[in-house]
This record gives structure tokens, C-alpha cells and sequence, in this order.
């Protein structure tokens, strides 16, 4: 049964900072990884998306990267701004590819000014 | 820029009462979703439907719950008697391509919280 676990659960960083956000999954045959960003009480916000063939996704400050054979992802943020500050999650497709998502249970990241 | 949308924002319904909550999903898409998050837990899926047909559901989806595409734009989701333990967040997605291989965009979600 696939889990999704997201190391650490909180992190506060004064601005500016690069971070590294952890994501690790349990069973490593999925076909993507997908980070979210999550405000308070607001819907999910698609950030990146990484098929199984890629090992980097960029936008903008944000690069994700998979590394499928260990079961681990990371979400690079750089010159982190106080805008950034939300929960972020990961999530992979379960095996039965029908479009459902296993999700972490989110970093809540605070950029402080 | 195209985004899924949800209705209502926020319900309050007493124990026992039906709810529909509604959606309406990326006008290309043709995979839709349910998933719903308790306060402080993870984002759980419920359901998954395409072709009018549910592909997969969850052990949360029992026979309280039901999904619909009534017409070519919306989808809803029923619970026919509310308990306390639905309060939570319920978030819509949809995606253009299936499965696995699709990204999955979200609405910003209803809140229903049952008294």
C-alpha cells in the first residue's frame, strides 16, 4: 500500500533563505509526483508535476526533483519570500491508475520579513 | 486561465440532512474527482468518474455518498444523511488525461459542517 510521507511537518525561515522541502513515498512504480501549495482554509494549488521519466521540473524559484528508485522527492524553493509561506504537499498516483492521488501530510512552511 | 469551481463555499446542515455540493470542472476535462481533508489530516480521496461511470472509490465512499454529472458541466457530490464525523473540507479536481498520467487541478473547495 503506497504512503506518502513529508519530512519536516513545519520549518520557519527568515526571508531570502533557500529551503528544501522532503517528500518520500513508499512504492516507487508511479507514473508522477505532483507538489501542491495549500493557504489556510483555501483549495490546492498545482505547483509542479514530474513524470516518472523526469528527474527535474522548474518554475520559476521552484525546482522539484524525483528520484524514483529511492522512493524520495524534493521541492527546492529559493530566495524564499514571505509570499511563499502555506503548506505544501506532495502527492503520487495509487496503483490502479484511475486518477487517484495519495497526499502527504504537508509541510507548513512560515517565511518571516 | 481556465480553474475548477465549486459551490457553496461554505454549508452549515444538521445530522441527517441531504447535501449536494456542486462542481464545475475544466470545460475539457473529462476526469473528475472527489477528495475530501478533516481539519489537520491529509487530503483523502473519495472518488474518481469517467465516462459517467465511477472508475474507483474509497473505503469513505459508502452508500451515503453518490456522484453525478447531470448535465455537460457540472458534478456533484450527494451525501443523503450528513454525520458529524463529514465536517471537513471537500475538494473537486479534474484532469485532461487518465489516471496516473494526468495532472490533477483542484477547486478551492466547500466546507460543510454538520451540527
Amino acid at each position: 500500500k503506497q504512503e506518502v510521507t513529508q519530512i519536516p511537518a513545519a520549518l520557519s525561515v527568515p526571508e531570502g533563505e533557500n529551503l528544501v522541502l522532503n517528500c518520500s513515498f513508499t512504492d516507487s512504480a508511479i507514473y508522477n509526483l505532483q507538489w501542491f501549495r495549500q493557504d489556510p482554509g483555501k483549495g490546492l494549488t498545482s505547483l509542479l508535476l514530474i513524470q516518472s521519466s523526469q528527474r527535474e521540473q522548474t518554475s520559476g524559484r521552484l525546482n522539484a526533483s524525483l528520484d524514483k528508485s529511492s522512493g524520495r522527492s524534493t521541492l527546492y524553493i529559493a530566495a524564499s519570500q514571505p509570499g511563499d509561506s502555506a503548506t505544501y504537499l506532495c502527492a503520487v498516483p495509487g496503483s490502479s491508475n484511475t486518477g487517484k492521488l495519495i497526499f502527504g501530510q504537508g509541510t507548513t512552511l512560515q517565511v518571516k520579513p | 486561465e481556465p480553474e475548477v469551481t465549486q459551490t457553496p463555499s461554505h454549508q452549515v446542515t444538521q445530522m441527517g440532512q441531504e447535501v449536494i455540493l456542486r462542481c464545475v470542472p475544466i470545460s475539457n476535462h473529462l476526469y473528475f474527482y472527489w477528495y475530501r481533508q478533516i481539519l489537520g489530516q491529509k487530503v483523502e480521496f473519495l472518488v474518481s468518474f469517467y465516462n459517467n461511470e465511477i472508475s474507483e472509490k474509497s473505503e469513505i465512499f459508502d452508500d451515503q455518498f453518490s456522484v453525478e454529472r447531470p448535465d455537460g458541466s457540472n458534478f456533484t457530490l450527494k451525501i443523503r444523511s450528513t454525520k458529524l464525523e463529514d465536517s471537513a473540507m471537500y475538494f473537486c479536481a479534474s484532469s485532461a488525461r487518465q489516471g496516473g498520467a494526468g495532472e490533477l487541478f483542484f477547486g478551492e473547495g466547500s466546507r460543510l459542517t454538520v451540527l
